[in-house]
């Protein structure tokens, strides 16, 4: 079966730094762009980050640029988002995707893990 | 940066109805261009890709059309299950974006 696990959310403190991970299964992990999307309370869905299958190319949304740091293991199958700096903005639900080659849709997500920004 | 514009934000309709939502873009985005449906505590679940491909598994009742700047989602026969938020996303520049959704609900 074909899934997407994300683990490392939780709550902390303005200012401070989480590691998201996305453990990967059912298929080739590393023939796939992956992607990180989030979804603050009540609200729609923003594009936060995206890499390359093998990690060379890396993209993030202006309002994390410089704070988030996306990586992948391709020998664990594994995406991670390292969000630092945060504020009470960033506190979301945040999802990894699978990314379809040449349309670049995202056909796989997970089940989303919690970011809660609080002091 | 693209900007995605849906319309309407929020829709009500009744069971069996025809129901169409429309996404603009900024600028010409081909097609690349999809469709997602969210349910309450839910991950998005891919529609259509690539503005008019259906998904595998997807119901053929939804379908999408369109190029350019203007697309559609249309649902022909709105089913218990479809009620829902939908979002088109343009993936044809970096940073992605998406629209800022459509909530569909029972009238």
């Amino acid at each position: 079966e074909v899934q997407l696990v994300e683990s490392g959310g939780g709550l902390v403190q303005p200012g401070g730094s989480l590691r998201l991970s996305c453990a990967a299964s059912g298929f080739m992990f590393t023939s796939y762009a992956m992607h990180w999307v989030r979804q603050a309370p009540g609200r729609g869905l923003e594009y936060v980050s995206a890499i390359s299958s093998d990690g060379g190319r890396t993209y993030y949304a202006d309002s994390v640029k410089g704070r988030f740091t996306i990586s992948r293991d391709n020998s664990k199958n594994t995406l991670y988002l390292q969000v630092g700096s945060l504020r009470a903005e960033d506190m979301a639900v945040y999802y990894c995707a699978r990314g379809v080659t040449v349309s670049y849709a995202m056909d796989v997500w997970g089940q989303g893990t919690t970011v809660t920004v609080s002091s | 940066d693209i900007q995605m514009t849906q319309s309407p934000s929020s829709l009500s309709a009744s069971i069996g109805d025809r129901v169409t939502i429309t996404c603009r873009a900024s600028q010409s985005i081909s097609s690349y261009l999809h469709w997602y449906q969210q349910k309450p505590g839910k991950a998005p679940k891919l529609l259509i890709y690539a503005a008019s491909r259906l998904q595998s598994g997807v119901p053929s009742r939804f379908s999408g059309s369109g190029s350019g700047t203007d697309f559609t989602l249309t649902i022909s026969s709105l089913q218990p299950e479809d009620f829902a938020t939908y979002y088109c996303q343009q993936s044809y520049s970096t940073p992605c974006s998406f629209g800022q959704g459509t909530k569909l609900d029972i009238k």
